[in-house]
């Protein structure tokens, strides 16, 4: 009955190679992110959808796209990859911001890549 | 520097001893959270204090909050080894929506 669960943990692809992330979460939240965790362990955000629309688009390169299904489905796809994408990317949701702007963040385990 | 930063950046004590770790931010904001990372693990939420409250607890967490200063502190007491952990502060200065700020943590070792 995990919260959030996201696939696959670890990744391991050399550079210029496409690869995907997948999230989904059953706490029937509106809203869902990626973040990202580099090796120092600073998190930033890196998108959030809301309802399948997306509200925070941070400076992120356009290598990065994310698609929502579904308000509870957030994948991430990354082309072209980069030794600099090496990091663990983290998917998490909180409830409808617009209405609980207080709301925590439930994480997933992370998704940790490596790019050779 | 970065928005929520948090000191120490290490803390290594005894089993029983009280953990004190502090957060410090820039800009207003909404709230703060603290977040609590174990190894290989995602972020797990503790607790969060509104811009509005001084203190809150939860079980053996204590958080105070000085706007003022704009500085938390998040205390353990009691502490034991499963408490090991990288301790995370975040801020939201959004009235709507959320767009969590992160600390760099802190690493907490408990030695048993």
């Amino acid at each position: 009955d995990t919260a959030v669960s996201q696939t696959p943990k670890y990744l391991v692809t050399q550079m210029g190679n496409d690869k995907s992330i997948k999230c989904e979460q059953n706490l029937g939240h509106d809203t869902m992110y990626w973040y990202k965790q580099d090796s120092k362990k600073f998190l930033k955000i890196m998108f959030s959808y809301n309802n399948k629309e997306l509200i925070i688009n941070e400076t992120v390169p356009n290598r990065f796209s994310p698609k929502s299904p579904d308000k509870a489905h957030l994948n991430l796809h990354i082309n072209s990859l980069e030794l600099g994408d090496s990091a663990v990317y983290f998917c998490a949701s909180s409830q409808d911001p617009r209405g609980s702007y207080n709301s925590p963040l439930h994480f997933g385990n992370g998704t940790r890549l490596t790019v050779t | 520097s970065q928005q929520g930063e948090e000191d120490p950046q290490a803390l290594s004590i005894q089993e029983g001893e009280n953990a004190t770790m502090n957060c410090s931010y820039k800009t207003s904001i909404n709230n703060l959270q603290w977040y609590r990372q174990n190894s290989g693990r995602g972020l797990v939420h503790l607790i969060l204090i509104r811009s509005n409250e001084r203190e809150k607890h939860s079980g053996r967490l204590r958080v105070t909050l000085d706007t003022s200063k704009k500085s938390s502190s998040l205390l353990i007491t009691a502490s034991r080894a499963a408490d090991t952990a990288s301790y995370f502060c975040a801020t939201d200065k959004e009235t709507s929506g959320s767009r969590l700020t992160f600390g760099e943590g802190t690493q907490l070792t408990v030695n048993p």
